[in-house]
């Protein structure tokens, strides 16, 4: 069974510019998070999505963030226009449907250079 | 301000020996605790978790304690192996309210030297 795929694995942007980066969940997934890790500091919160919907996306930074879901499958997070402070890594996770223990499955994280 | 502290960045122990890994934390709804282990250039995988009802959970070589009275939780890893080593961190969650979002701590650093 595959698992929750990221894509890119890493990314090398200026500031100013646009990234998009893709999760595709492990099928059958309804929960879908999105984590952030800023070097040497603990993982945060950005969002989280039940199927299409956003459930609660309090840790999004502001508003160059945009996370889409698109028929409750893979999803995708805009960072538009990036700034140097938006670098760090970016993890994917997904659950079953029914609210459980807090086990998430995470993917390999997308790594964004914001130079 | 953060819910969930490791005040140790990094440790490092003999294999064959015990590994314990730290966590503190504030907020009292939490109801579940869980450990991840990360290796480099991957994602957290999950290793263990204790519900806030109990106050020991043990998986093989891999042993949680909870104290809720002092808010702290620890990993114990017996007998440590080199495979070990990777970063750890601790989580939180709360099964109330809307969001089942899992607040982090900053993760240690394990060596385990062969």
């Amino acid at each position: 069974e595959a698992g929750v795929t990221q894509f890119p694995s890493h990314s090398v942007i200026e500031k100013g510019q646009t990234v998009t980066l893709r999760c595709d969940p492990i099928s059958g997934h309804d929960n879908l998070y999105w984590y952030r890790r800023v070097m040497g500091k603990e993982i945060k919160f950005l969002l989280h999505f039940v199927k299409e919907s956003k459930q609660d996306e309090s840790g999004m930074p502001n508003n160059r963030f945009l996370a889409e879901r698109t028929g409750g499958t893979y999803s995708t997070l805009k960072v538009q226009p990036a700034e140097l402070e938006d670098s760090g890594v970016y993890f994917c996770a997904s659950s079953w449907g029914a609210r459980g223990t807090g086990e998430l499955f995470f993917g390999e994280g997308s790594r964004l250079t914001v130079l | 301000d953060q819910q969930v502290k490791q005040n140790s960045p990094s440790l490092s122990v003999q294999e064959g020996r015990i590994s314990i890994l730290n966590c503190d934390y504030t907020n009292s709804m939490f109801d579940y605790f869980l450990w991840y282990k990360k290796y480099p250039a991957e994602g957290p995988t999950f290793l263990i978790s204790i519900s806030s009802i109990k106050d020991k959970n043990e998986d093989g070589r891999f042993t949680v304690f909870l104290n809720k009275s002092a808010k702290h939780l620890s990993l114990h890893i017996v007998p440590s192996q080199p495979g070990d080593s990777a970063v750890y961190f601790c989580a939180a969650y709360s099964a109330q309210g809307g969001s089942e979002k899992l607040v982090f701590g900053k993760g240690t650093k394990l060596t385990v030297n062969p």
